[in-house]
């Protein structure tokens, strides 16, 4: 069993939807959880990094952590095309360096 | 106005010629890590630096070194590339080991092996 296990997709939704992207992990000592969107054949960009259970919003985006089920989701509004991309979840323990990520989920929003 | 910069974007190499992939930083930060992305897959950590200390991960094949010359600068060296290699490399960095762990990432390297 994978430590992070992610949806790979792809999901193709219209434009103006709501996104729902989820990942399960199985190590409970992982503290830090993060969101991050790829560009074809580019870096990974940094879209959101919240601590321990709970929400976090930014603009369109939202995060939200469930330590207690082991579930993470990020939650896009009014999908735009530029938001085609694949998203990858990552989590840390507290101590550590080592980012885990899930395989990523590739989303595609269609006009 | 790119904080983690890697160069080439592209490489192409011979089946058993080393080959260095470099990285560059304006940000400061005290850990460079490198992560090996194969097509579909997650981003693989193969070893980080904090600061000076090398921390290699336990099953990065030795054919895989790294040198960080200063706070700035970060290499990848694969000795003796085999078609299992090819892949994106990408470079990371972060402030510290503490809470403010964000990774940040370079475009990529994406090598090719032939």
């Amino acid at each position: 069993q994978k430590e992070v296990e992610q949806d790979p997709g792809p999901l193709s939704v219209p434009e103006g939807a709501i996104v729902s992207l989820n990942c399960t992990y199985s190590n409970s000592a992982f503290q830090y959880f993060m969101w991050y969107r790829q560009y074809s054949r580019k870096g990974p960009e940094l879209l959101m990094y919240t601590y321990s259970s709970g929400n976090k919003e930014d603009g369109r985006f939202t995060a939200q952590v469930d330590k207690s089920s082991k579930y993470i989701s990020l939650f896009i509004r009014d999908s735009q095309p530029s938001d085609s991309a694949t998203y990858l979840c990552a989590m840390k323990t507290g101590g550590g360096n080592k980012l885990t990520f899930g395989t990523g989920t590739q989303l595609k929003v269609e006009l | 106005d790119a904080m983690v910069i890697q160069n080439p974007r592209y490489q192409v190499t011979q089946f058993g010629k080393p080959v260095t992939l470099s990285c560059s930083q304006t940000l400061n930060h005290n850990v460079m890590y490198w992560y090996q992305q194969k097509s579909s897959q997650a981003p693989k950590l193969l070893f980080h630096y904090y600061d000076k200390d090398f921390n290699n991960e336990a099953d990065t094949p030795d054919n895989f070194q790294s040198r960080r010359p200063n706070t700035s600068f970060c290499f990848l060296d694969i000795r003796s590339p085999g078609l299992g290699d090819a892949a994106m490399y990408l470079c990371a960095t972060s402030r510290d080991r503490g809470r403010n762990t964000e990774a940040f990432f370079g475009q990529g390297t994406r090598l090719t092996v032939v």
